[in-house]
């Protein structure tokens, strides 16, 4: 079964609105987890890691406050896009430290 | 910092035959990790295969096996018997060991297998 979940799935929303998206450890608990950005037939692009108790770190060029990132437990990361915009839709996803586990993602559409 | 190269955009295979995807890769690490990753159109990231660079035997996962050559920082994948659902997106990445554990991938090379 999954070992990672993300909620939801997909999800559109207004622009200037902000949208949560969760990451679920369901098997492992996770100090470290990491967040990634898929635009349509690109590669993975790392935006941030994620720490369990302690502050995010983002990747050069990610602005830190648009995308809010916050890992309260073991078990659940959060990654909200505030004030989204067209250009934010994406496909997000999350993955465990130990590079075996990803999260299905999440396809962002703003509009 | 690291660079990882593929320079085959689109690859196409029949089914039941042969084919192999091209990886570069750029550290100035001696101690790490190699991936090849597949993405079908679920877009869900599925772990094909995975190398330590200090083992100098090439791994291999029942069709999948990759031909690593460390001095010239290349990593490639072979599929045999290709199958209809090999067909995906595959993504080669790279993973500093002993560091912060992130990934670098490639741009991807999208493979189609056909009937």
């Amino acid at each position: 079964g999954a070992v990672v979940s993300q909620h939801p799935s997909w999800v559109i929303c207004k622009s200037g609105t902000s949208v949560k998206i969760e990451c679920r450890s369901l098997d492992f608990q996770a100090t470290t987890m990491f967040w990634y950005r898929q635009f349509p037939k690109q590669s993975l692009m790392l935006m941030a890691t994620s720490n369990e108790g302690s502050k995010a770190t983002y990747e050069q060029g990610v602005e830190k406050d648009k995308f809010l990132i916050n890992h309260a437990s073991l078990t659940l990361s959060t990654l909200t896009v505030t004030s989204a915009h067209p250009e934010d839709s994406s496909f997000y996803i999350c993955s465990l430290r130990d590079p075996k586990y990803f999260g299905p993602g999440t396809r962002l559409t703003v509009l | 910092a690291q660079t990882v190269t593929q320079s085959q955009p689109e690859m196409s295979v029949q089914e039941a035959e042969t084919v192999t995807l091209s990886c570069t890769y750029d550290t100035s690490e001696s101690n790490y990790y190699l991936f090849w990753y597949k993405q079908p159109p679920s877009r869900q990231m599925i772990l094909v295969i995975r190398q330590e660079a200090y083992k100098q035997q090439n791994a291999t996962e029942n069709r999948f096996s990759v031909n690593f050559q460390k001095a010239a920082k290349s990593f490639s994948l072979k599929i045999s018997d290709s199958q209809l659902g090999d067909t995906a997106m595959y993504f080669c990445a790279f993973m500093n060991r002993g560091g912060s554990e992130k990934l670098v991938f490639g741009k991807g090379t999208k493979l189609t297998v056909n009937p």
